[in-house]
């Protein structure tokens, strides 16, 4: 059983580029989360989505940010016109579900962006 | 929202001697708090985790205490090894519909010295 699959592993783009990082969660997992974690410091909770739906997004900025996960396919995290800030690594992380046990979430390699 | 502070940030220890790692947080709602691993540019994995409705839990070397009345939880290794230096995270969340994401705490880098 594969575990979460993030790619690319290394994004590089410059600043008023688009980012687009990929998220595949683990087999029988349906719910996502994204978390951005900066040189030094914790992770910081982004957006928590399950098929075709955004639970919550209250840790996402509200502006260039955008996260969908479709019914086929992996969780897209896309960022619109990056700034040097938007420099960190992007974890995501899946669980089977909600309930007691299946909350417990996983985590990918994580995509670290640069811009330049 | 949740707020979680960790302490201390770095931490150094002789082989085989033990190491303790204190969270606190700010929500009576939490209910879920799990501890992560992260060795130098590699994932967070889970070492173990513990609910509200217990105190204490277990697995070998490592345990984790839970004190809801003062909000706060603690890791702790004993007889520490070289393969134990990494940045540990501890984290919370309120396990319910709508509400499973973790609040973590800044990390402790553990450095465990052969």
């Amino acid at each position: 059983n594969a575990g979460v699959m993030q790619n690319p592993r290394h994004l590089v783009r410059r600043r008023g580029q688009e980012a687009r990082l990929r998220c595949s969660p683990m087999k029988g997992h349906s719910h996502v989360y994204w978390y951005r974690q900066l040189p030094e410091e914790g992770l910081k909770f982004m957006v928590y989505l399950q098929k075709e739906n955004i639970i919550d997004e209250s840790g996402m900025p509200k502006e260039r940010f955008s996260a969908e996960f479709p019914k086929e396919g992996p969780s897209i995290l896309r960022i619109q016109q990056v700034v040097r800030g938007d420099s960190a690594a992007y974890f995501c992380a899946s669980s089977p579900g909600l309930g007691r046990t299946l909350n417990i979430q996983y985590f990918g390699a994580g995509t670290r962006l640069s811009v330049l | 929202g949740e707020n979680v502070e960790q302490h201390p940030s770095t931490l150094s220890v002789q082989e085989g001697d033990s190491a303790v790692i204190k969270c606190t947080y700010s929500d009576s709602a939490s209910n879920y708090f799990p501890w992560y691993k992260q060795e130098l540019g590699k994932r967070p994995q889970l070492i173990i985790d513990i609910r509200s409705n217990v105190g204490e839990k277990k697995d070998q070397r490592i345990a984790v205490t839970l004190n809801k009345t003062a909000k706060h939880f603690s890791l702790h290794i004993t007889e520490t090894q070289p393969e134990d230096s990494a940045v540990y995270f501890c984290a919370a969340s309120k396990v319910q519909a709508g509400a499973n994401n973790l609040f973590f705490g800044t990390g402790t880098r553990l450095t465990v010295i052969p």
